[in-house]
């Protein structure tokens, strides 16, 4: 089975600009989780989705949103980009299919290295 | 955002010794837990996992042990080799919450 696969690998924005990131699960998973991991706080969550719903959210701002597909893709979005916001994203997926389930192993991709400048 | 510290510790072994990455969990509810390896310029990449109903967990050359009574988590890998230095994270996850923490994370590196 192919792994996770996040597009773009790498970006440069400037503050104000907006930028969509892509990430495609293992075939199968259905639950799809993103994750901020910069030196100085380590990996956080954003937020994760299953079956195209938001089930948690991390504490970030509102200009961090995402979506999924009925495919399972996801994306997120960062709008009004701060310098504060150059990180690596990451995007992992799991087979957990119903609430409640017992929590599964997350995979994750290679990730988004996102530069603001 | 939620993390769990800053500070990246440092474990420095000597190639063939075994490793012990210690973790601190922080919630009682949690009931999987997962460690990962993570290489420069890459993603995380699962090593083994351990439910909540287990003390114990063997893999290839690694084992993982829980302590629920003092939210305790720790990895040994056996005969650490130049291809074990990586950064290591556990990280703690709950059914009822969808969501998973990680900790900060130790470095390891493998003296030759």
């Amino acid at each position: 089975k192919a792994g996770v696969t996040q597009t773009p690998r790498y970006l440069i924005k400037t503050r104000g600009q907006q930028v969509t990131l892509s990430c495609s699960p293992i075939s199968g998973h259905r639950s799809v989780s993103w994750y901020q991991q910069t030196p100085g706080q380590g990996l956080q969550f954003l937020f994760e989705y299953f079956s195209e719903t938001q089930r948690n959210k991390g504490n970030f701002p509102g200009r961090f949103s995402g979506r999924q597909f009925s495919n399972s893709r996801s994306e997120m979005n960062v709008s009004t980009l701060e310098l504060g916001d150059s990180a690596l994203y990451l995007c992992a997926s799991s087979l957990i299919v119903l609430a409640g389930a017992k929590t599964d192993t997350q995979y994750f991709g290679p990730g988004t290295r996102l530069t603001v400048l | 955002g939620e993390s769990v510290g800053r500070h990246l510790p440092t474990l420095s072994v000597q190639e063939g010794d075994n490793s012990i990455i210690n973790c601190a969990y922080s919630n009682s509810a949690s009931d999987y837990f997962i460690w990962y390896k993570q290489e420069s310029g890459k993603g995380p990449q699962f090593i083994i996992d351990i439910r909540s109903n287990m003390d114990k967990r063997q893999g290839q050359r690694v084992t993982v042990l829980l302590n629920k009574t003092v939210k305790h988590l720790s990895l040994q890998i056996a005969a650490t080799q130049p291809g074990d230095s990586a950064v290591y994270f556990c990280a703690e996850g709950s059914s009822r919450t969808y969501k998973y923490i990680f900790g900060t994370g130790t470095r390891l590196k493998v003296l030759a």
